[in-house]
Protein backbone atom coordinates (compact mmCIF):
# COMPACT_ATOMS: atom_id res chain seq x y z
CA UNK A 1 0.00 0.00 0.00
CA UNK A 2 1.11 3.86 -0.67
CA UNK A 3 2.49 5.63 2.00
CA UNK A 4 3.77 9.51 2.23
CA UNK A 5 5.78 10.48 5.16
CA UNK A 6 6.49 14.32 5.95
CA UNK A 7 9.37 13.75 8.62
CA UNK A 8 8.84 17.49 10.47
CA UNK A 9 5.93 18.17 12.00
CA UNK A 10 7.08 21.73 12.91
CA UNK A 11 9.60 24.25 10.92
CA UNK A 12 9.88 27.86 11.84
CA UNK A 13 11.74 30.10 9.59
CA UNK A 14 12.93 33.76 9.31
CA UNK A 15 11.17 35.64 6.69
CA UNK A 16 12.91 36.39 3.52
CA UNK A 17 15.55 32.66 4.37
CA UNK A 18 14.65 29.79 2.49
CA UNK A 19 12.22 26.57 3.41
CA UNK A 20 12.88 23.29 2.26
CA UNK A 21 9.65 20.95 3.06
CA UNK A 22 10.58 17.04 2.77
CA UNK A 23 8.07 14.33 1.78
CA UNK A 24 9.26 11.01 1.20
CA UNK A 25 6.31 8.07 -0.73
CA UNK A 26 5.93 4.57 -0.71
CA UNK A 27 4.52 3.39 -4.09
CA UNK A 28 5.08 0.54 -6.41
CA UNK A 29 4.28 2.16 -9.55
CA UNK A 30 5.56 5.45 -10.71
CA UNK A 31 4.01 7.97 -8.41
CA UNK A 32 1.75 11.06 -9.18
CA UNK A 33 2.56 13.73 -7.07
CA UNK A 34 0.87 16.58 -4.95
CA UNK A 35 1.76 19.43 -2.36
CA UNK A 36 -1.08 21.23 -1.13
CA UNK A 37 -1.12 24.19 1.21
CA UNK A 38 -4.40 25.08 4.01
CA UNK A 39 -4.27 28.30 5.53
CA UNK A 40 -5.70 27.98 9.49
CA UNK A 41 -9.93 26.78 8.83
CA UNK A 42 -9.63 26.42 5.22
CA UNK A 43 -9.72 23.92 2.25
CA UNK A 44 -6.46 22.42 0.72
CA UNK A 45 -5.06 24.48 -2.12
CA UNK A 46 -2.67 23.03 -4.79
CA UNK A 47 0.91 24.59 -4.66
CA UNK A 48 2.01 22.10 -7.92
CA UNK A 49 2.08 18.59 -8.93
CA UNK A 50 4.37 16.19 -10.82
CA UNK A 51 2.95 13.66 -13.31
CA UNK A 52 5.90 13.07 -15.64
CA UNK A 53 8.43 14.63 -17.42
CA UNK A 54 10.74 16.70 -16.28
CA UNK A 55 11.78 16.42 -12.53
CA UNK A 56 11.83 20.02 -11.32
CA UNK A 57 8.32 20.89 -11.11
CA UNK A 58 7.52 25.39 -10.31
CA UNK A 59 4.36 25.66 -8.82
CA UNK A 60 2.72 29.02 -7.32
CA UNK A 61 3.40 31.36 -4.94
CA UNK A 62 6.97 31.09 -5.69
CA UNK A 63 7.06 27.14 -4.95
CA UNK A 64 9.30 24.34 -6.40
CA UNK A 65 9.85 20.82 -5.86
CA UNK A 66 12.10 18.23 -7.26
CA UNK A 67 11.00 14.54 -7.68
CA UNK A 68 13.57 12.04 -6.76
CA UNK A 69 12.67 8.79 -8.15
CA UNK A 70 16.46 7.25 -6.52
CA UNK A 71 15.46 8.43 -2.87
CA UNK A 72 11.38 8.62 -2.93
CA UNK A 73 10.90 12.05 -2.24
CA UNK A 74 9.57 15.02 -3.59
CA UNK A 75 10.96 17.88 -1.21
CA UNK A 76 8.78 21.33 -1.63
CA UNK A 77 11.07 24.20 -1.81
CA UNK A 78 11.09 28.32 -1.78
CA UNK A 79 13.59 30.40 -1.60
CA UNK A 80 12.75 33.24 -0.26
CA UNK A 81 9.65 33.02 2.42
CA UNK A 82 7.34 35.76 3.29
CA UNK A 83 5.34 36.06 6.35
CA UNK A 84 2.16 35.16 3.98
CA UNK A 85 3.32 31.52 3.84
CA UNK A 86 2.84 30.06 7.73
CA UNK A 87 0.64 27.66 6.71
CA UNK A 88 0.46 23.78 7.09
CA UNK A 89 1.22 21.74 4.14
CA UNK A 90 0.77 18.57 3.10
CA UNK A 91 2.61 16.22 0.28
CA UNK A 92 0.18 13.30 -1.04
CA UNK A 93 0.52 10.55 -3.95
CA UNK A 94 -1.68 9.44 -6.21
CA UNK A 95 -2.96 5.45 -5.76
CA UNK A 96 -5.31 3.06 -7.92
CA UNK A 97 -8.87 4.52 -7.75
CA UNK A 98 -8.19 7.95 -7.99
CA UNK A 99 -7.43 8.34 -4.41
CA UNK A 100 -4.65 10.29 -2.47
CA UNK A 101 -2.59 9.43 0.74
CA UNK A 102 -1.61 12.35 2.50
CA UNK A 103 1.34 12.84 4.49
CA UNK A 104 0.70 14.09 8.11
CA UNK A 105 1.96 17.41 7.01
CA UNK A 106 4.35 20.32 8.33
CA UNK A 107 3.08 23.19 9.92
CA UNK A 108 5.21 26.19 8.93
CA UNK A 109 5.79 29.18 11.40
CA UNK A 110 7.30 32.42 9.71
CA UNK A 111 9.36 34.67 11.79
CA UNK A 112 9.49 38.32 11.44
CA UNK B 1 -17.86 30.76 -10.23
CA UNK B 2 -16.81 27.12 -9.79
CA UNK B 3 -15.82 24.93 -6.73
CA UNK B 4 -17.09 23.33 -4.12
CA UNK B 5 -19.66 24.66 -1.08
CA UNK B 6 -19.62 22.72 2.07
CA UNK B 7 -21.80 23.49 5.00
CA UNK B 8 -22.15 24.55 7.91
CA UNK B 9 -18.66 26.09 8.46
CA UNK B 10 -19.29 25.10 12.14
CA UNK B 11 -21.81 22.45 13.41
CA UNK B 12 -22.24 20.72 17.17
CA UNK B 13 -23.38 17.15 17.60
CA UNK B 14 -25.18 16.04 20.80
CA UNK B 15 -24.66 12.50 22.33
CA UNK B 16 -26.63 10.34 20.56
CA UNK B 17 -27.22 12.23 17.58
CA UNK B 18 -26.55 11.88 14.00
CA UNK B 19 -25.87 15.39 11.98
CA UNK B 20 -25.37 15.77 8.04
CA UNK B 21 -22.56 17.74 6.74
CA UNK B 22 -23.44 19.10 3.48
CA UNK B 23 -20.93 19.49 0.02
CA UNK B 24 -22.57 20.43 -3.23
CA UNK B 25 -20.10 21.31 -6.42
CA UNK B 26 -20.85 22.92 -9.47
CA UNK B 27 -17.09 22.01 -11.30
CA UNK B 28 -19.56 18.76 -13.15
CA UNK B 29 -17.07 16.25 -11.44
CA UNK B 30 -17.87 12.59 -11.33
CA UNK B 31 -15.39 12.09 -8.20
CA UNK B 32 -16.24 13.12 -4.65
CA UNK B 33 -14.48 12.08 -1.52
CA UNK B 34 -14.57 12.89 2.20
CA UNK B 35 -11.63 13.46 4.13
CA UNK B 36 -11.21 13.85 8.20
CA UNK B 37 -8.37 16.07 9.77
CA UNK B 38 -7.18 15.84 13.09
CA UNK B 39 -4.43 17.41 14.74
CA UNK B 40 -1.22 15.64 13.59
CA UNK B 41 -2.32 12.95 11.18
CA UNK B 42 -2.75 14.41 7.95
CA UNK B 43 -6.28 13.80 5.62
CA UNK B 44 -7.95 10.42 5.95
CA UNK B 45 -10.27 9.31 3.81
CA UNK B 46 -13.83 8.52 5.01
CA UNK B 47 -15.96 7.77 1.81
CA UNK B 48 -15.81 8.37 -2.02
CA UNK B 49 -17.97 8.13 -4.82
CA UNK B 50 -16.90 7.63 -8.41
CA UNK B 51 -20.28 8.12 -9.63
CA UNK B 52 -23.66 8.74 -8.97
CA UNK B 53 -25.53 6.01 -6.85
CA UNK B 54 -22.05 4.49 -6.22
CA UNK B 55 -19.71 4.94 -3.34
CA UNK B 56 -16.80 2.75 -1.38
CA UNK B 57 -15.57 2.82 1.88
CA UNK B 58 -12.46 4.54 2.41
CA UNK B 59 -10.32 3.80 5.32
CA UNK B 60 -12.44 5.21 8.35
CA UNK B 61 -15.48 4.75 7.19
CA UNK B 62 -17.09 3.01 10.81
CA UNK B 63 -19.76 5.06 12.17
CA UNK B 64 -20.11 7.52 8.63
CA UNK B 65 -22.81 6.77 5.91
CA UNK B 66 -22.96 8.27 2.54
CA UNK B 67 -25.15 8.83 -0.33
CA UNK B 68 -24.57 9.78 -4.02
CA UNK B 69 -28.22 10.46 -5.51
CA UNK B 70 -27.27 13.56 -7.68
CA UNK B 71 -24.01 14.21 -9.19
CA UNK B 72 -23.15 17.88 -7.63
CA UNK B 73 -24.00 16.25 -3.87
CA UNK B 74 -22.05 14.27 -1.50
CA UNK B 75 -24.11 14.63 1.75
CA UNK B 76 -21.81 13.02 4.46
CA UNK B 77 -23.82 11.69 8.10
CA UNK B 78 -22.01 11.45 11.11
CA UNK B 79 -23.79 8.97 12.85
CA UNK B 80 -23.80 8.14 16.85
CA UNK B 81 -21.74 4.41 16.53
CA UNK B 82 -18.58 7.61 15.67
CA UNK B 83 -17.68 7.66 19.24
CA UNK B 84 -15.15 10.76 18.10
CA UNK B 85 -16.40 13.01 15.74
CA UNK B 86 -14.79 15.99 16.72
CA UNK B 87 -12.77 16.90 13.72
CA UNK B 88 -12.28 19.16 10.98
CA UNK B 89 -14.29 17.26 7.65
CA UNK B 90 -13.21 18.31 4.27
CA UNK B 91 -14.98 17.69 1.01
CA UNK B 92 -13.24 17.25 -2.09
CA UNK B 93 -13.95 16.29 -5.91
CA UNK B 94 -11.69 14.99 -8.91
CA UNK B 95 -10.93 17.06 -12.03
CA UNK B 96 -7.14 16.73 -13.53
CA UNK B 97 -6.56 17.57 -9.76
CA UNK B 98 -8.54 17.03 -6.26
CA UNK B 99 -10.35 20.70 -5.55
CA UNK B 100 -11.17 21.07 -1.85
CA UNK B 101 -14.07 22.83 -0.01
CA UNK B 102 -13.24 25.50 2.99
CA UNK B 103 -14.33 22.58 5.50
CA UNK B 104 -16.90 22.04 8.42
CA UNK B 105 -15.33 21.97 11.87
CA UNK B 106 -17.79 19.40 14.10
CA UNK B 107 -17.65 19.37 17.80
CA UNK B 108 -19.72 17.47 20.30
CA UNK B 109 -21.44 19.06 22.91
Amino acid sequence: AQSVTQPDIHITVSEGASLELRCNYSYGATPYLFWYVQSPGQGLQLLLKYFSGDTLVQGIKGFEAEFKRSQSSFNLRKPSVHWSDAAEYFCAVKAAGNKLTFGGGTRVLVKP
Amino acid sequence: DGGITQSPKYLFRKEGQNVTLSCEQNLNHDAMYWYRQDPGQGLRLIYYSQIVNDFQKGDIAEGYSVSREKKESFPLTVTSAQKNPTAFYLCASLGDIQYFGAGTRLSVL
